[in-house]
């Protein structure tokens, strides 16, 4: 069964600094990993898409990585701004259909 | 083009009521599926639908139901509700991608809160 856990839980970094945020997951037989970013009480906003044939994806200040071999992701958040602050989520997608199991979320505050 | 839109955005019922929430998909996309987030329980897969069927469901009792229509929009049921049935239900909706491998697009959500 597959299981995706995401460290740590909880990160509050001063406006500016770099934001590293991890996820790893125990099956490497996966098609996608996708981040997401989820604001209070709202729904979820695709950050970026990494399909298993790639090892990263960028879009303007972020990059997301890929290693499935030691299942792991990890998602840059390059000179942080407090609009930063929000959850962020990581997903596998494990059938072709496109059922995605999430991790529980890195709650990020970002200080100005 | 109008992302995926989900209502009512905010729902209040009592034990023992029934919750219908709505979903329309991105035009095109033929499958809709349902998340349920219950605070402190992460995002659990629901329900599945694609060309009108039912194709997978997740570990939940069968008081949780719905359908597509034609249009390829969707309601999901939840009866004989309880308090635990508190939670952000989110629908996304998805076109196969070219790997294969479908790429969901998520809506805003509804919040059912039940008393």
């Amino acid at each position: 069964k597959q299981e995706v856990t995401q460290i740590p839980a909880a990160l509050s970094v001063p406006e500016g600094e770099n934001l590293v945020l991890n996820c790893s997951f125990t099956d490497s037989a996966i098609y996608n990993l996708q981040w997401f970013r989820q604001d209070p009480g709202k729904g979820l906003t695709s950050l970026l898409l990494i399909q298993s044939s790639q090892r990263e994806q960028t879009s303007g200040r972020l990059n997301a990585s890929l290693d499935k071999s030691s299942g792991r992701s990890t998602l840059y958040i390059a000179a942080s701004q407090p609009g930063d602050s929000a959850t962020y989520l990581c997903a596998v997608t494990t059938d072709s259909w496109g059922k995605l199991q999430f991790g529980a979320g890195t709650q990020v505050v970002v200080t100005p | 083009e109008a992302g995926v839109t989900q209502s009512p955005t905010h729902l209040i019922k009592t034990r023992g009521q029934q919750a219908t929430l709505r979903c329309s998909p991105i035009s095109g996309h033929t499958s809709v599926y349902w998340y349920q987030q219950a605070l402190g329980l992460g995002l659990q897969f629901l329900l599945w639908y694609d060309e009108g069927e039912e194709r997978n469901r997740g570990n939940f009792p069968p008081r949780f139901s719905g359908r597509q229509f034609p249009n390829y929009s969707s309601e999901l049921n939840v009866n004989a509700l309880e308090l635990e049935d508190s939670a952000l239900y989110l629908c996304a909706s998805s076109f196969r991608g070219v790997s294969g491998a479908n790429v969901l697009t998520f809506g805003a959500g509804s919040r059912l809160t039940v008393l």
